[in-house]
């Protein structure tokens, strides 16, 4: 079972254009993560954002957490193609033995 | 910059034979992990280990699978015998430290598999 899901499941937009993905989660959390995996390869990490923090950034990337809510937003500004990639974010629970849950991910598309 | 090593990159065999995969993960991260990621969903926790002990596989169907850490560093994932719903992309990933809220995992490019 996943803890977590992405909505939309797939965007397009084009290059500049800013993305936003959405995250809804079950359980209270420790943290939450957002993750990029290029096609057909493996995961990379952008951000972590603790159930203490309401908002964090990184670069171009903005994450909001709402704990009342049980919700998180990825927000990647200015895009690029580069940008192209499915994204996915990912839970730890007491719940789930504080191990990464995985949402089944958003398919984000660039066009230049 | 260090990197998770995985092979094969792509593995295709016939159901009912066995298979093999190999995770080498970032030197001194205590902690690897393998997910299965089938197509079109988030990847899934197979097994954790913590050096070489296994401190998670409730999602490991032990019948088939098994996973070893032997000397606390590489280990390998094994399905025997395979079957056509095995087919998925097989992550390894390596953190620092294990029971920690605040642990980044660290994943290698993968290993596809096809079972026909």
């Amino acid at each position: 079972s996943q803890q977590g899901e992405e909505d939309p499941q797939a965007l397009s937009i084009q290059e500049g254009e800013n993305a936003t993905m959405n995250c809804s989660y079950k359980t209270s959390i420790n943290n939450l993560q957002w993750y990029r995996q290029n096609s057909g390869r493996g995961l990379v990490h952008l951000i972590l954002i603790r159930s203490n923090e309401r908002e964090k950034h990184s670069g171009r990337l903005r994450v909001t957490l709402d704990t009342s809510k049980k919700s998180s937003s990825l927000l990647i500004t200015a895009s690029r193609a580069a940008d192209t990639a499915s994204y996915f974010c990912a839970t730890d629970a007491e719940e789930y033995g504080n191990k990464l849950v995985f949402g089944a991910g958003t398919i984000l598309r660039v066009k230049s | 910059e260090a990197e998770v090593a995985q092979s094969p990159r792509y593995k295709i065999t016939e159901k009912s034979q066995a298979v093999a995969f190999w995770c080498d993960p970032i030197s001194g991260h205590a902690t690897l992990y393998w997910y299965r990621q089938i197509l079109g969903q988030g990847p899934e926790l197979l097994v954790q280990f913590q050096d070489e002990s296994v401190v998670d596989d409730s999602q490991l169907p032990k019948d088939r699978f098994s996973a070893e850490r032997l000397k606390g560093v590489d280990s390998t994932l094994k399905i025997q015998p395979a079957e056509l719903g095995d087919s998925a992309m097989y992550l390894c990933a390596s953190s620092w430290i294990a029971y920690h809220s605040y642990n980044e995992q660290f994943f290698g490019p993968g290993t596809r598999l096809t079972v026909l």
